[in-house]
């Protein structure tokens, strides 16, 4: 099994429409993240969280929130869903220990689908 | 913002060749910096990382680092055709938060 598993992994869904994208992980780690990439555009951050109790905005998070549950669990919720939000979205997490080099591991990715 | 721009792709190179992708970032402040690989419909995966001016080499694959000229390279000597993918560059700060750059797509010819 993935250690970082995201659901679900394709979406189609309809512009007003309000979508959850969940996030759990079993690395043990604190901090988690969710960025978008689009064609071009590379990953661009839309939030972060460092532990349970911090949650913190990215360069993109207009139109978007998030909640996190659990040390394991970060889930991304688009209110209202717009076109211009489709986009292949990613959950990674990263250590806070004394060995973190500040790599992230990636979850598979959840692929949305404005109509 | 914090940018990191990389060369445009795609790059395409015949197998056995030496593929160099390059890497520019806007803030002096960073401290770490990442190269990741990304298979078509996959998810990244860390390649190499690097803190240090210089080189660093793993296998086939050296990262090189240059603080002053904010410039950080990658280099795939012996290049196969499990190479071809798209290579991300991220650059990390003290809040370990990472920015990309858009990443260049590598075809290794057969």
């Amino acid at each position: 099994d993935a250690d970082v598993t995201q659901t679900p992994r394709n979406r189609i869904t309809k512009t007003g429409k309000r979508i959850m994208l969940e996030c759990s992980q079993t690395k043990g780690h604190d901090r988690m993240y969710w960025y978008r990439q689009d064609p071009g555009l590379g990953l661009r951050l839309i939030y972060y969280s460092f532990d349970v109790k911090d949650i913190n905005k990215g360069e993109i998070s207009d139109g978007y929130s998030v909640s996190r549950q659990a040390q394991a669990k970060f889930s991304l919720s688009l209110e209202s869903a717009i076109p211009n939000q489709t986009a292949l979205y990613f959950c990674a997490t990263s250590d806070n220990g004394g060995a973190n080099t500040g790599e992230l591991f990636f979850g598979e990715g959840s692929r949305l689908t404005v109509l | 913002q914090k940018e990191v721009e990389q060369n445009s792709g795609p790059l395409s190179v015949p197998e056995g060749a030496i593929a160099s992708l390059n890497c520019t970032y806007s803030d002096r402040g960073s401290q770490s910096f990442f190269w990741y690989r990304q298979y078509s419909g996959k998810s990244p995966e860390l390649i190499m990382f690097i803190y240090s001016n210089g080189d660093k080499e793993d296998g086939r694959f050296t990262a090189q680092l240059n603080k002053a000229s904010q410039y950080v390279s990658l280099l795939i000597r012996d290049s196969q055709p499990s190479d071809s993918a798209t290579y991300l560059c991220a650059v990390g700060f003290n809040d370990y938060k990472l920015s990309f750059g858009a990443g260049t797509t590598v075809t290794v010819r057969a």
